[in-house]
């Protein structure tokens, strides 16, 4: 089946300040990879998404990146505000089936 | 609009006692799910439900029941709990068997068993 591995677990920055963060997969037929983030005391909710036949995708100041050939792919934010501190959890799965496979989490911590 | 709404929010269970965490989504959504999340290990799927009458078992399923009688209602069960089930328990739906749109999720659920 498939396993999601995702670094690093902490993370801090400085306001305004880029933070990325990394998540290999291990089934190659996975073909869909979300992202979620976890404000303390709430459940995850969706930020972005990307699907395997698209390299990159942005949403004003958040990105994912996914390179099929190495399964791996990335979260980056790009000018930090203390607002995107939460965690981060990084999912695949593969396209019509009904498992999403979450990695272990990344928190993010932005210091003003 | 309330989407996914998970009762109790927290609950404290004795060894061996059973109890039913609840799910209900307004939303029409076909696919529901239970995951469990623990520190440093992530959200871990339990059971999963493409629709009613449907159930299937995810990556950790053992000491769980589920059933789906109807399309909103999707409860978990813990027929003995045990001290390794404490975890905070999230319920998700999508509108999408294939998950191309992504879970709404519940608040949460924080169990402990002593």
């Amino acid at each position: 089946g498939e396993n999601v591995e995702q670094h690093p677990s902490t993370l801090s920055v400085q306001e305004g300040d880029s933070a990325v963060i990394k998540c290999t997969y291990s089934d190659s037929a996975s073909n869909y990879f979300p992202w979620y983030k976890q404000e303390l005391g709430k459940g995850p909710q969706l930020i972005i998404d990307i699907r395997s036949n698209v390299g990159e995708k942005k949403d004003q100041r958040i990105a994912v990146t996914l390179n099929k050939t190495a399964k791996h792919f990335s979260l980056h934010i790009t000018e930090t505000q203390p607002e995107d501190s939460a965690v981060y959890f990084c999912a695949a799965s593969l396209y019509n089936t009904d498992k999403l496979i979450f990695g272990t989490g990344t928190r993010l911590q932005v210091f003003p | 609009n309330a989407g996914v709404t998970q009762t109790p929010k927290f609950q404290v269970l004795k060894t061996g006692q059973s109890m039913t965490l609840q799910c209900a989504q307004d939303m029409n959504h076909e696919y529901m799910s239970w995951y469990r999340q623990d520190p440093g290990m992530g959200l871990r799927l339990i059971h999963y439900s493409v629709g009613a009458g449907i159930t299937d078992q995810g990556e950790v399923p053992n000491g769980y029941n589920v059933s789906r009688s109807t399309t909103e209602d999707f409860p978990l069960r813990l027929l003995s709990a045990a001290p390794s089930q404490t975890s905070v328990y999230f319920c998700a739906s999508s509108s999408d068997r294939a998950l191309n749109y992504g879970y709404t999720f519940g608040s949460g659920t924080r169990l402990t068993v002593v």
